[in-house]
Formats: C-alpha cells, structure tokens, sequence
C-alpha cells in the first residue's frame, strides 16, 4: 500500500514563530488532506489539497502532487496551535485515507 | 448542519466482551468509513461502507465487522475483546469524492 511520510516528528517553537511541516507519499494520489488533531481527539480539517496551494488565515499548504509531497505553513504561531498535525491521502477518493504519524507542534509561551 | 456524530464517546469493556460504536454521518453523505487510532501513532483504516454495501477494508481481524443502514448512520461491531483493541475509534463521512470528515471518536478502554 501507500506509504506516508512525516517530518519532523516533532517541533516545539515560542509563541510567533513560523513553521514548515513535510509530507511525502509513495505514490499518485488523488486526495490528500490536513488535520490537526485537538488534545480530545478530533481531527478538524485544515486543507484538502491534492495539488496546488492555499491558504487559511495564518495557515497555508502546496501540494507538488508530481514530486509527491505536501507542506504545511504555520505563520506567527500561537499556543492554540499546539497539537498533532496529520496528512492523510487516498489513491481514489478521501473514504480510505492512508495517515502518516503524524508531527507533534509545541507552542511555547 | 450537524457534523459527524459518534456514540458513546467513552466506554470500558472487559476481555472477550463484545462492543458496538454508533456514527451518525453528516446530512447527505452516504460513504462512512471507520479508522482505530493508538496512542501515539496515526488512524488506521478498518472499513469504508458506500450505499449499505462494504467497499474497502483494511488489514483487520475478522472480530471487526460493520454494517450501514439504510439512513446511512454505521455501526462497528467487535467481538472477543483483546487489551489491545483499546484505542479511539474514529468515523468519518465524505460526499462523493471530496474530503472526509471526523467525529470526536470513541475511546475505548478494555481491561
């Protein structure tokens, strides 16, 4: 199956600081999906984005679907930013995601 | 709009015990797919149902079945309890083949 890499595994930054979080793919996708991961369990949505780039307030994505990986902008982080960030990708549709394991973002005060 | 709904979001089971979890998709939805999720590591894919029939499985023993009704809500069923079922059981739901999105999970504790 697919394989999906995350780097780094951890980070820990001062409170406006930015940051860059990697994801790289085995394969073609056609789906491919950001999470944050809240300290109850929920995985909010961020991004779906199988190609290009977007952006969400202090948060941005580009996806190289041709090199096969994502990255995760973090601008002027706050402590609300803490928590795990996923990338999640699926051949096909987004019904059968394939997750990475994941970064652990620690924002400091 | 309700976002995806699961229940209960906490349980604790013994060994050998049977569970069943309960997700309510988003309205209009009609693909729900279930994922485990061990302490420290990423959700893993158990199942995905589309219009009532299985249409994706993962790599899962067969104490893990699941069924999706009619209202297109889902039910993951596991048998025989083992320690290391304990995890949170995610369900997501997708329109066609757009993003997915989660409920707050179940966290299952067995003992």
């Amino acid at each position: 199956g697919i394989q999906v890499e995350q780097s780094p595994p951890d980070l820990i930054l001062q409170e406006g600081a930015n940051s860059t979080l990697r994801c790289n793919f085995s394969d073609s996708v056609n789906n491919l999906q950001w999470f944050h991961q809240n300290p109850w369990g929920q995985l909010i949505n961020l991004f779906y984005i199988p190609s290009g780039t977007k952006q969400n307030g202090r948060l941005s994505a580009t996806t190289v679907a041709t090199e096969r990986y994502s990255l995760l902008y973090i601008s002027s982080s706050q402590t609300t930013d803490s928590g795990v960030y996923f990338c999640a990708v699926d051949r096909s549709s987004a019904r059968q995601l394939t997750f990475g394991s994941g970064t652990q973002l620690t924002v400091l005060p | 709009d309700a976002g995806v709904t699961q229940s209960p979001t906490h349980l604790i089971k013994t060994r050998g015990q049977h569970v069943t979890l309960r997700c309510s998709p988003i309205s209009g939805h009609k693909s729900v797919s279930w994922y485990q999720q061990v302490l420290g590591q990423g959700p893993q894919f158990i199942f995905q149902y589309y219009e009532k029939e299985e249409r994706g499985r993962g790599n899962f023993p067969d104490r893990f079945s699941a069924r999706q009704f009619p209202n297109y809500s889902s039910e993951l069923n596991v048998n025989a309890l083992l320690l290391g079922d304990s995890a949170l059981y995610l369900c997501a739901s997708s329109l066609a083949s757009r993003e997915a999105f989660f409920g707050q999970g179940t966290r299952l504790t067995v003992v």
